[in-house]
């Protein structure tokens, strides 16, 4: 079983509609980071979360640390948001990573 | 542009040739990494580094070597390809091994090994 687990793989939605991408991991972490790749390829950190909630823009991410249980929201989404949205834990020195989301927002 | 420096772009080996990937960065990050990104399974820690001259091993650090002379750069070995090599690598670097500030990746290599 993978120790990083994130739903939904595939997620489809409209322009302008609430994201809401879940991440469940296993094992205790040092922290948490949300990732976003391009269809380019390119990969870019767009939080850490230790614990509680962080915003920047439309996103905000939440962590439950009791729960092993952090969530992506992406408010009024638009086709600039299209990407694979990846959730990766830390332990220690090593990280393990979820295999990610594919979000494509139609306009 | 500040960031992290990650060359070849492209690379097609021959099953049993060695390569190296360069990494550079010129944030003065203390920790970098070396991930592989294979579909379907996400992104795999290879090696990684919390300063110069000192290494450690990821998830999957068979086949590879590394070393860490400076702060700035991370190369990585490819001893002997082998196709199971195939796969899109990542060089990504941060502050500390934590991630604070968050990570800074190189663009990626892909790399054919027929």
């Amino acid at each position: 079983k993978n120790e990083v687990e994130q739903s939904p793989q595939n997620l489809t939605a409209q322009e302008g509609e609430f994201i809401t991408i879940n991440c469940s991991y296993s094992v205790g972490i040092s922290a948490l980071h949300w990732l976003q790749q391009h269809p380019g390829g390119g990969i870019v950190s767009l939080f850490m979360l230790s614990s509680g909630k962080k915003k920047h823009g439309r996103l905000i991410a939440t962590i439950n640390i009791q729960e092993k249980h952090s969530s992506l929201h992406i408010t009024a989404s638009h086709p600039r948001d299209s990407a694979v949205y990846i959730c990766a834990v830390g332990l220690d020195n090593d990280m393990r990573f979820g295999a990610g989301t594919r979000l494509t927002v139609k306009p | 542009n500040a960031g992290v420096t990650q060359t070849p772009k492209f690379q097609v080996l021959k099953t049993g040739q060695s390569m190296t990937l360069q990494c550079a960065q010129d944030m003065n990050h203390e920790y970098m990494s070396w991930y592989r990104q294979d579909p379907g399974m996400g992104l795999r820690l290879i090696h990684y580094s919390v300063g110069a001259g000192i290494t450690d091993q990821g998830e999957v650090p068979n086949g590879y070597n590394v070393s860490r002379s400076t702060t700035e750069d991370f190369p990585l070995r490819l001893l002997s390809a082998a196709p199971s090599q195939t796969s899109v690598y990542f060089c990504a670097s941060s502050y500390s091994a934590k991630g604070s500030g968050g990570y800074t990746f190189g663009s990626g290599t892909r790399l054919t090994v027929v």
